[in-house]
């Protein structure tokens, strides 16, 4: 099995640009996460996805921030226009609703860096 | 709001050293807990994970104890070795939260030879 997988690997933009990041949830996980880990912090979510619908997103900046997830399978998180701030490691998880006990599994993650 | 604390920070130890690294959290009403392994610039690889019933788990040189009532889970590291350099993170899922695993902000672990 594949495991979570996440592209790119590694984006380098200029600030005031846009840009998205893709992630591909393990088969048969009906639940996915976007996650923003800073340097030298633990992550921390950003939205939640049950199938399609998104079901916790209180901490995605909506102003620049949006994601989707078509057919509740792939999804996509994007930024535009990107901030220096926004600088960091972006990470997707899945996870199945029916089975919480089971625990996260992980991509590598996308690092971002806004110039 | 439950919140997840790692100590130490930081930790370097010699390679043989058997060690131990602390989590706590503040409600101990969880599913489960999750220890994560994270290299520089990667995403992170689960090493362990325990039930809220369960008390401990072992995969190899790793042991994750989970007492439940005092809001602790350590991870034991035996013989450790280079190769373990990383940062080590806890995180739990509590009923509630609608599966949201909440992080400590890690050690980060140097094995030297």
């Amino acid at each position: 099995e594949a495991g979570v997988v996440q592209s790119p690997r590694y984006k380098i933009i200029e600030k005031k640009q846009p840009v998205a990041f893709w992630c591909n949830p393990i088969s048969g996980h009906n639940t996915l996460y976007w996650y923003r880990q800073n340097l030298g912090q633990g992550p921390e979510l950003l939205i939640r996805y049950e199938n399609e619908e998104a079901v916790d997103d209180s901490q995605l900046p909506k102003d620049r921030f949006s994601a989707e997830r078509l057919k509740g399978v792939d999804s996509t998180l994007k930024i535009q226009p990107a901030e220096l701030g926004d600088s960091a490691v972006y990470l997707c998880a899945s996870s199945s609703l029916t089975s919480p006990g089971d625990g996260y599994t992980f991509g590598s993650g996308t690092r971002l860096t806004v110039v | 709001k439950q919140e997840v604390t790692q100590i130490p920070a930081a930790l370097s130890v010699p390679e043989g050293e058997n060690l131990v690294l602390n989590c706590s959290f503040t409600d101990s009403a969880i599913y489960n807990l999750q220890w994560f392994r994270q290299d520089p610039g990667k995403g992170l690889t689960s090493l362990l994970l325990i039930q809220s019933s369960q008390r401990e788990q072992t995969s190899g040189r790793l042991n994750a104890s989970l007492d439940k009532s005092s809001g602790r889970s350590t991870l034991y590291i035996a013989a450790s070795q280079p190769g373990d350099s990383a940062t080590y993170l806890c995180a739990v899922i509590a009923p509630g939260g609608g599966n949201k695993l909440t992080f400590g902000t890690g050690t980060q672990l140097k094995v030297e030879l």
